[in-house]
């Protein structure tokens, strides 16, 4: 258990449709990043953010957003969902600053978009 | 972008036997890190490398640091059924656009009993 927690764990919804994943980072980790698992993308990453500032972004459509909250929880906001959209959504965090440190990974979300 | 591309892309082996694979990238890595993944979880970290030249072990893993720093290996010795999954290499990246995270393609463990 990596101390990451991520919810929900399966999600289906409809094209069109807006969904939030949610993210809890480890204990004392200032740092959550996210990232998107397709079959032919492998690992993407898409956005980090740090004590509540976004820090770097990554490969990120503009239908996507996130923020991170005052308690250091992270949301990713998925909006005018497409097929393509179907994926696994992972969160890590680290207690580094920067985007060079040890990332922890929740267990996932997988999204399935009809 | 920047792309990190792992060899062997499959391995299938005999339990008991040693395993080597590597990640190489087109620019320089100030960190190299090496991540497990096992079907419908998450990512594991392995090991993490700092230093190039750098060496490290953690039971039967040993990874280590390209001098060139555009490389970086993983070895596991003696493998057993569970060291079966899909071995990542990642690492960060300064780019002209900001920070970036980097996964590889992945190398897909498959040991024989």
């Amino acid at each position: 258990d990596s101390g990451v927690t991520q919810t929900p764990k399966h999600l289906i919804t409809a094209t069109g449709q807006r969904v939030t994943l949610r993210c809890s980072p480890r204990s004392g980790d200032l740092s959550v990043y996210w990232y998107q698992q397709s079959l032919d993308q492998g690992l993407q990453f898409l956005i980090q953010y740090y004590n509540g500032e976004e820090r770097a972004k990554g490969n990120i459509l503009e239908r996507f957003s996130a923020q991170q909250f005052p308690d250091l929880h992270s949301e990713l906001n998925l909006s005018s969902l497409e097929l393509g959209d179907s994926a696994l959504y992972f969160c890590a965090s680290s207690v580094e600053t920067g985007t060079g440190g040890e990332q922890y990974f929740g267990p996932g979300t997988r999204l399935t978009v009809t | 972008g920047q792309q990190l591309n792992q060899s062997p892309q499959s391995m299938f082996i005999q339990e008991g036997e040693d395993v080597s694979m590597n990640c190489t990238s087109s620019s320089i890595f100030n960190t190299w890190l090496w991540y497990k993944q096992e079907p419908g979880e998450g990512p594991v970290l392995l090991i993490a490398l700092y230093k190039a030249g750098e060496l490290t072990s953690n039971g039967r893993l040993t990874a280590q640091f390209g001098i060139t720093r555009k490389d970086s290996f993983l070895n596991i010795s003696a493998s057993i059924p569970s060291d079966v999954g899909i071995y990542f290499c990642a690492g960060p990246s300064v780019t002209d656009t900001g920070n970036q995270f980097y996964f590889g393609t992945g190398t897909s463990l498959t040991v024989i009993p």
